[in-house]
């Protein structure tokens, strides 16, 4: 089955610098690849995502890049706010073959102001 | 829209007992996934409702069952609890498109911890 690992588990950044999370699959049929934030003692909530036949994605501060070949896609926070702080997590999806979401094991983000 | 709502939010068990968690889903999604997130990791899938039936399952053993109704609402059901069942229960539903992507939306989860 898929494997997701993310790095790093955790990060800590001063406001207003870039914050990058990577993570890389091994399925090749994966083909979304949708990322979380999940605030202390909140439920995850999907911040930005992107599939197989697209390189790039962007939204606003956040965006999100997929390398195909490598199999690894990163999410890259620009100009980072303390409200930024919480923990991310990145997921996997083969729409073809499957209902099941494989998780990253999350990546804790604290933004200093 | 209440979006996904989850019951209960907190429950305290013991070794052996059962428990069943709910789930009422987002208005407009008619399938229900759950997923089981331990302290410090990502959620891991267990299985998924449509139509009313299991559709896919992931590496969980048989103490863990669930159910999906024709409101589309669902209940997840562990027997025999174990303490590393310990555990925040996540619902994610979502609107079945053949051919699309799935967009997962989350409940708030249930916390179960096993003493």
């Amino acid at each position: 089955g898929e494997n997701v690992e993310q790095h790093p588990s955790t990060l800590s950044v001063q406001e207003g610098d870039s914050a990058v999370i990577k993570c890389t699959y091994s399925d090749s049929a994966s083909n979304y690849f949708p990322w979380y934030k999940q605030e202390l003692g909140k439920r995850p909530q999907l911040i930005i995502d992107i599939r197989s036949n697209v390189g790039e994605k962007k939204d606003q501060r956040i965006a999100v890049t997929l390398n195909k070949t490598a199999k690894h896609f990163s999410l890259h926070i620009t100009e980072t706010q303390p409200e930024d702080s919480a923990v991310y997590f990145c997921a996997a999806n083969a729409t073809n073959t499957g209902n099941q979401f494989y998780f990253g094991t999350g990546t804790s983000l604290t933004v200093i102001p | 829209d209440a979006g996904v709502t989850q019951s209960p939010t907190h429950l305290i068990k013991t070794r052996g007992q059962q428990v069943t968690l709910r789930c009422s889903p987002k208005s407009g999604h008619d399938t229900v996934s759950w997923y089981q997130q331990a302290l410090g990791q990502g959620p891991q899938f267990i299985f998924q409702y449509y139509e009313e039936e299991e559709r896919q399952r992931g590496n969980f053993p048989d103490r863990f069952s669930g159910h999906q109704f024709p409101n589309y609402s669902s209940e997840l059901n562990v027997n025999a609890l174990l303490l590393g069942d310990s555990a925040l229960y996540l619902c994610a539903s979502s609107l079945d498109r053949w051919g699309g992507p799935t967009v997962l939306t989350f409940g708030a989860g249930s916390r179960l911890t096993v003493l």
